[in-house]
C-alpha cells in the first residue's frame, strides 16, 4: 500500500533559526512526485515545493528547500531563516499513478510554531 | 488574479438538510478536485472531475454528489448531512492528469460546513 507519514505532530522553532519537517512514504511505483503545502488557520492549502521521483537535484523554492532522500524514501522540508508567518500547518503529499488517473495522498500533517 | 474561488467560506445547515457548496476557477483547469477535511486530519479525497469524466473515490459515501457544469464552476451536494459530515471542504484544481506533467494543485479557501 502506498502511504505518505509524518511523524511530528507539532514543532517549535525560534524566529530567523532554521527548521526541518519530517516526511516518508512507502510506493513501489518508480515514478512519483512528492508535494508540501502549508496550510494557515484560514483554511487554505499553499503549495510550497514539488519534488519529482526522477529529478537528480533537491528542489528549492525561496526559503524552502526539500531534502529529497530516495533511498531512504524520505522528503523532508527545510525553511530557512523561519518567519512568524511560517506558523502552519504543514502537509507532505505524494502525487501515484491510481486506475489511470493520478491520486494525491497526503500526510497527517505537523503544525509548525514559531517564537517572536 | 486566476484563482480558485468557493462560496461561501462557512456554512451552516441543519441535520438532514440538503446543501450545496460551490467552487469557481479562473486558471482554466481540466481538473477540479474535491476534498473533505475535518479536524486536525489530512484532506480526504472525495472526487474529482478530468474535464466532463467523474471519478469518484471508491469510500466516498453515497451521500456526497458533485456537478460540473462547464469548466469554471464545480459543486459538491450533500444529500443529507449527517453530524460526521461537518469538516472542511476544499476545492482544488490541476491543469491536467498527465504523467509526467509538473500537476501541481491550486486549492480555494475551503467552505468549512456547520451541521446542527
Amino acid at each position: 500500500a502506498q502511504k505518505i507519514t509524518q511523524t511530528q505532530p507539532g514543532m517549535f522553532v525560534q524566529e530567523k533559526e532554521a527548521v526541518t519537517l519530517d516526511c516518508t512514504y512507502d510506493t513501489s511505483d518508480p515514478s512519483y512526485g512528492l508535494f508540501w503545502y502549508k496550510q494557515p488557520s484560514s483554511g487554505e492549502m499553499i503549495f510550497l515545493i514539488y519534488q519529482g521521483s526522477y529529478d537528480q537535484q533537491n528542489a528549492t523554492e525561496g526559503r524552502y528547500s526539500l531534502n529529497f532522500q530516495k533511498a531512504r524514501k524520505s522528503a523532508n522540508l527545510v525553511i530557512s531563516a523561519s518567519q512568524l508567518g511560517d506558523s502552519a500547518m504543514y502537509f507532505c503529499a505524494m502525487r501515484l499513478n491510481s486506475g489511470g488517473y493520478q491520486k494525491v495522498t497526503f500526510g497527517t500533517g505537523t503544525k509548525l510554531q514559531v517564537i517572536p | 488574479d486566476a484563482m480558485v474561488i468557493q462560496n461561501p467560506r462557512y456554512q451552516v445547515t441543519q441535520f438532514g438538510k440538503p446543501v450545496t457548496l460551490s467552487c469557481s476557477q479562473t486558471l482554466n483547469h481540466n481538473v477540479m478536485y474535491w476534498y473533505q477535511q475535518k479536524s486536525s486530519q489530512a484532506p480526504k479525497l472525495l472526487f474529482h472531475y478530468y474535464d466532463k469524466d467523474f471519478n469518484n473515490e471508491a469510500d466516498t459515501p453515497d451521500n456526497f454528489q458533485s456537478r460540473r457544469p462547464n469548466t469554471s464552476f464545480c459543486f459538491l451536494d450533500i444529500r443529507s448531512p449527517g453530524l460526521g459530515d461537518a469538516a472542511m471542504y476544499l476545492c482544488a484544481t490541476s491543469r491536467d492528469l498527465a504523467q509526467w506533467s509538473y500537476n501541481e494543485q491550486f486549492f480555494g479557501p475551503g467552505t468549512r460546513l456547520t451541521v446542527l
